[in-house]
């Protein structure tokens, strides 16, 4: 069966460090990878997607990148923090390359202070 | 379609009690619907799903319906129980500006014992 993680669950962070928040899917091969952020008592706001290695789509300007380095690995990463990257931020996957059903990982809570 | 930065809609029913959620969906060309639930502090959990050639299909206690006259979408939850309290987001698929899913705004659900 497939399995997504995503690590790690909390962090705190200061304005104006990095961040690298690392998803990982087991299972399945090509899957479609997705970064969601979602900010307390709200919806959901996708920040990029991929359909495979080194294929990434932004979906808003943002002070945030991702990377995929290999087929099953989907990074969040910062350079310099803001107070507004603060948030809860979801990795998902779909079955690709037409992804259908969206799964979830746990989640990753982040506060910039 | 994407609906981020609103404040969730707010649904309150006593326990026993049938729950209906409602969502409108923005793309007339949208074939595949997914209702998700996410417990606090969690990531959302596939609940059930349906198709555009289909008007309702049901799960345990649970059933979406599908109106595409008006793109519109509900899920109703039968005998509602404490558990069942979380954010509900409804889901459409199709081919719109690549491989994604476009989230609903969320219904919070509190079920009062």
């Amino acid at each position: 069966s497939q399995t997504i993680h995503q690590w790690p669950a909390t962090l705190v962070q200061p304005v104006g460090s990095p961040l690298s928040l690392e998803c990982t899917v087991e299972g399945t091969s090509n899957p479609n990878l997705y970064w969601y952020r979602q900010a307390a008592g709200r919806g959901l706001q996708l920040l990029f997607y991929s359909v495979g290695i080194g294929q990434i789509s932004s979906e808003v300007p943002q002070n945030l990148s991702a990377s995929r380095p290999q087929d099953r690995q989907f990074i969040l990463s910062s350079k310099k923090l803001l107070l507004s990257d603060s948030g809860f931020y979801l990795c998902a996957w779909a079955p690709g390359p037409m992804g259908n059903t969206i799964y979830f990982g746990e989640g990753s809570w982040l506060t910039v202070v | 379609g994407e609906s981020v930065g609103l404040h969730l809609p707010t649904l309150s029913v006593q326990e026993g009690d049938n729950s209906i959620i409602n969502c409108a969906y923005s793309n007339s060309a949208s074939d595949y619907f997914i209702w998700y639930k996410q417990e606090s502090g969690k990531g959302p959990q596939f609940i059930i799903d349906i198709r555009s050639n289909m008007d309702k299909r049901q799960g345990q206690r649970v059933t979406v319906l599908l109106n595409k006259t008006v793109k519109h979408l509900s899920l109703q939850i039968a005998a509602t129980q404490p558990g069942d309290s979380a954010v509900y987001f409804c889901a459409e698929f199709g081919n719109t500006g690549g491989f994604k899913t476009i989230f609903g705004a969320g219904t919070r659900l509190f079920v009062k014992a």
